[in-house]
């Protein structure tokens, strides 16, 4: 069966440190992937996209990489900070019957302490 | 620009109760989502739309109805309403569909079935 796995649902880690959040899946082969970012009662916020092609995207202290030979994908975020607490949601685009759909693991919430 | 507004925010409805989640979108883009979000669940979608005219179900989309006469709007039906639609719902759209990209969401309606 078709499974995304963010590697843990919770997160704790120290102000200043790098956070490494996890997305695995299986029985996928996306063309992109995709990280979004969400605050509580908050509709996700979209952050990066790489495609299969490519093997790590940067933008400002976050950083993705792609394995597609692995079926996963990181996520930094460098130099971390408070305002950088919430929950980040990996998703694949996928196409499935003839479409195009983003399929969204269940997210790993981050929380960094001051 | 406003981007993507959903209407109402909350809303609480008896078991058998029928209503409609209004989505709205001021970007010109063909393609609209509806999502429904539990906890611990992730995002899983219940229909989309190409364009206007054009539309399909998703993974979840029992329960529920959509139209799309126009490019703007996307509005989601609930007819005879069970606990089990008990979520909270995010409307997305983009400006492709092949892949889909980057998704804008909405800020979600919170809706309760008692």
């Amino acid at each position: 069966s078709q499974k995304i796995e963010q590697n843990s649902e919770a997160l704790n880690i120290q102000e200043g440190k790098t956070a490494t959040l996890t997305c695995n899946y299986t029985n996928y082969s996306p063309a992109y992937l995709q990280w979004y970012r969400q605050d509580p009662g908050r509709g996700p916020v979209f952050l990066l996209l790489i495609r299969e092609n490519e093997k790590e995207k940067r933008k400002e202290r976050l950083k993705v990489t792609f394995d597609t030979t692995l079926k996963q994908s990181l996520f930094h975020i460098t130099a971390s900070q408070p305002a950088d607490s919430a929950t980040y949601l990996c998703a694949l685009d996928t196409e499935r019957a003839g479409s195009y759909q983003l399929t969204f693991g269940k997210g790993t919430k981050l929380s960094v302490i001051p | 620009n406003a981007g993507v507004t959903q209407t109402p925010k909350f809303r609480i409805l008896k078991i058998g109760q029928s209503m409609t989640l209004q989505c709205a979108q001021d970007m010109n883009h063909n393609y609209m989502y509806w999502y429904r979000q539990d906890p611990g669940m992730g995002l899983k979608l219940i229909y989309y739309s190409v364009g206007a005219g054009i539309t399909d179900k998703g993974e979840v989309p029992n329960g529920y109805n959509v139209s799309r006469s126009t490019t703007e709007d996307f509005p989601l039906r609930l007819e005879l309403a069970a606990p089990s639609q008990t979520s909270v719902y995010f409307c997305a759209s983009s400006y492709r569909g092949g892949p889909v990209g980057e998704l804008f969401f909405g800020e979600g309606s919170r809706l309760t079935v008692l």
